[in-house]
C-alpha cells in the first residue's frame, strides 16, 4: 500500500461548480498536509498549508484534514476555468522530514 | 523578484550517458530541493540541501547526487543514465529549512533517455 493514495481522475465539472479532491494515507505519523496547484508545463505551486486535523479556508479554497480516518480534502467553491490544472496533496511527518506527495488529480473546469 | 529558474528546459540524452542539472533559487533563499515527476510514480523526493549541507535525502540510487554552492545554486547529477529516469526534474526553493518554510518550484527540467 503506497503511503499516500490520490485518485488521478480526470475530473471534469462545470463552471461554477462544487469540487471535492482527497487523499487518503496510511502513516498515521503525518502531521504535516499540504495542497499544490501544477499547471501543465509549470512547476507546482502551494495552495494550502495544514498543521494536524481541523480545516483551513482562503478564498475559495477549503482544505480539510481528518486524523482519524487518514484522509483530507480540498474543496473548491465558485469553480473556474481558470482552476483547471492537476492538484497534488502532499504530507509529512515534521520537523525537516521530506514530503510524500499524492500523484496528483487532473481537474477541468469547463465554461 | 525573480522566480526559481532550472537549466536546461529540455535535454534528450542516452543511456549510459550521464547529465547535469542546474537550478538557481530565489535570491535570498537557502534551501533547495529536488523532486522528480513521473506519471507512474508522481512526484517523489530526490534530496534537499541547506547552507551546502544535504540535510534530507529520498529513495533514489547512488546514481543521483547533488551539491548546492556557497551562492545557494545547486546541481544534480546522475549519471549511467537508464530510460526509467526520464522525468520532469523540479527543484524547489524556500528561504529557511523544514516544513514552515513555503517552497517555491521552478518550472523543471524535462529530461528524456533514449
Amino acid at each position: 500500500q503506497k503511503e499516500v493514495e490520490q485518485d488521478p481522475g480526470p475530473l471534469s465539472v462545470p463552471e461554477g461548480a462544487i469540487v471535492s479532491l482527497n487523499c487518503t494515507y496510511s502513516n498515521s505519523a503525518f502531521q504535516y498536509f499540504m495542497w499544490y496547484r501544477q499547471y501543465s508545463r509549470k512547476g507546482p505551486e502551494l495552495l494550502m498549508y495544514t498543521y494536524s486535523s481541523g480545516n483551513k479556508e482562503d478564498g475559495r479554497f477549503t482544505a480539510q484534514v481528518d486524523k482519524s480516518s487518514k484522509y483530507i480534502s480540498l474543496f473548491i467553491r465558485d469553480s473556474q476555468p481558470s482552476d483547471s490544472a492537476t492538484y497534488l496533496c502532499a504530507m509529512a511527518k515534521g520537523g525537516s522530514e521530506k514530503l510524500v506527495f499524492g500523484k496528483g488529480t487532473k481537474l477541468t473546469v469547463n465554461p | 523578484k525573480a522566480g526559481v529558474t532550472q537549466t536546461p528546459r529540455y535535454l534528450i540524452k542516452t543511456r549510459g550517458q550521464q547529465v547535469t542539472l542546474s537550478c538557481s533559487p530565489i535570491s535570498g533563499h537557502r534551501s533547495v530541493s529536488w523532486y522528480q515527476q513521473t506519471p507512474g510514480q508522481g512526484l517523489q523526493f530526490l534530496f534537499e540541501y541547506f547552507s551546502e549541507t544535504q540535510r534530507n535525502k529520498g529513495n533514489f540510487p547512488g546514481r543521483f547526487s547533488g551539491r548546492q554552492f556557497s551562492n545557494s545554486r545547486s546541481e544534480m547529477n546522475v549519471s549511467t543514465l537508464e530510460l526509467g529516469d526520464s522525468a520532469l526534474y523540479l527543484c524547489a526553493s524556500s528561504f529557511g529549512a523544514g516544513l514552515g518554510e513555503t517552497q517555491y518550484f521552478g518550472p523543471g527540467t524535462r529530461l528524456l533517455v533514449l
